[in-house]
This record gives structure tokens, C-alpha cells and sequence, in this order.
């Protein structure tokens, strides 16, 4: 049973470039959300993507945004890409309110 | 005022011993109540869910739960030199948004 998959693993990018991470849910689970988590810091909580709509948004400009697939596979895009936005991406993946449950996450690094 | 806070450690306890690992939350209407163990590069890994008052067991980790005085709360019993991470409390409202600490790191000590 495949859990939560991401990709790419690391990425480099530099200022003012665009991103485009990618997000395969476990199995059976129809809900995907995603979140930055900075070095030494808790994982913040970007979105959510249920039924292929957004359902939820944390504190993140308009740069971050989404997408989710009928498939329940999900992206996440990142515009006009700043310093700080290096960080880990983490996917978690969850169904009926359940527990999430994390990818590995994508290493994102700003040049 | 942070919505979830939790010390950030270094906790260190000696092998065997048990761990003592704290949360307070914010935001009294939230539902769930999680445990995320994570170490150094990874991501986090789910150890322990906790929905009403009270305590649950799993194995050797304990959460316990107070919502009136919005607490939360990790044992870990026998700590072994594998248990050191970090590890992030995390709260959960409506549709599953989850808001973590900062987490703690502990340092079991052979």
C-alpha cells in the first residue's frame, strides 16, 4: 500500500522563478493538505484541497496556490519565488477527518 | 499568543527513564489532537491521536488530554536512544486544519 508520494525531492530555484510541486495521496484518502515548514519551525499549514476545491487557506499570499486532480493527486504552485520561501514543502494526505499522514516532503531552496 | 506552544527543548532524559512531553492550545472549540514524532531531515510520522479527555495508551507512549484547561500531553515510558526527535503537538478544528507547535526535541541519553 503506497503511502503519501512527492515530487521532486530537492529543488533549486532563484528569485522571481515559479514552482510547481506535486502530491499522490495514499491510498483510499481523498484529501490533501499542504504546508511550509522552515528549519527549527512546526509545519504551517498552507491549504487544503477537497473534491478538487480549495476548502481551507492559512496565512499565505496569493503567490502559493493550488490544484487538486480527479484522481485526488494535488500540485502546488509558488510564484515570484523569494528567499524565504526556502523550506521543506510537506503533502499530508487524510480521509473522513482520520489522521493525516505526510510524504516525505520537497526540499526547496532559493537562491 | 501562539495557537499551539510547546517548549522547545532540548529535553534530556536518560535511558529507561520516562519522558514528559507538553502542549497548550489556543483555540477551545478544536477537536483532535495529534502527536507527530520527527526526526532530523524527514517528515513527520503519526504516533498518537487523542480525541476526548482522558488518557490513551499506546504500547509505550501515553497522550493525555484536558480540554478545560486546553492541554495536551506525551509520556513515553522506557525511553530508548531511538526516541530522540522532534516532536510536534498538533490541533485540529473543522476539516481536519491542523495548526502544530514548534515542537520539542528530546534527547534520550544511553
Amino acid at each position: 500500500d503506497a503511502g503519501v508520494t512527492q515530487s521532486p525531492t530537492h529543488l533549486i530555484k532563484t528569485r522571481g522563478q515559479q514552482v510547481t510541486l506535486r502530491c499522490s495521496p495514499k491510498s483510499g484518502h481523498d484529501t490533501v493538505s499542504w504546508y511550509q515548514q522552515a528549519l527549527g519551525q512546526g509545519p504551517q499549514f498552507i491549504f487544503q484541497y477537497y473534491e478538487e476545491e480549495e476548502r481551507q487557506r492559512g496565512n499565505f499570499p496569493d503567490r502559493f496556490s493550488g490544484h487538486q486532480f480527479p484522481n485526488y493527486s494535488s500540485e502546488l504552485n509558488v510564484n515570484a519565488l523569494l528567499l524565504g520561501d526556502s523550506a521543506l514543502y510537506l503533502c499530508a494526505s487524510s480521509f473522513d477527518n482520520q489522521p493525516q499522514h505526510f510524504g516525505d516532503g520537497t526540499r526547496l531552496s532559493i537562491l | 499568543q501562539k495557537e499551539v506552544e510547546q517548549n522547545s527543548g532540548p529535553l534530556s532524559v536518560p535511558e529507561g527513564a520516562i519522558a514528559s512531553l507538553n502542549c497548550t492550545y489556543s483555540d477551545r472549540v478544536s477537536q483532535s489532537f495529534f502527536w507527530y514524532r520527527q526526526y532530523s531531515g524527514k517528515s513527520p510520522e503519526l504516533i498518537m491521536s487523542i480525541y476526548s479527555n482522558g488518557d490513551k495508551e499506546d504500547g509505550r507512549f501515553t497522550a493525555q488530554l484536558n480540554k478545560a484547561s486546553q492541554y495536551v500531553s506525551l509520556l513515553i515510558r522506557d525511553s530508548q536512544p531511538s526516541d530522540s526527535a522532534t516532536y510536534l503537538c498538533a490541533v485540529a478544528g473543522g476539516y481536519q486544519k491542523v495548526t502544530f507547535g514548534t515542537g520539542t526535541k528530546l534527547q534520550v541519553i544511553p
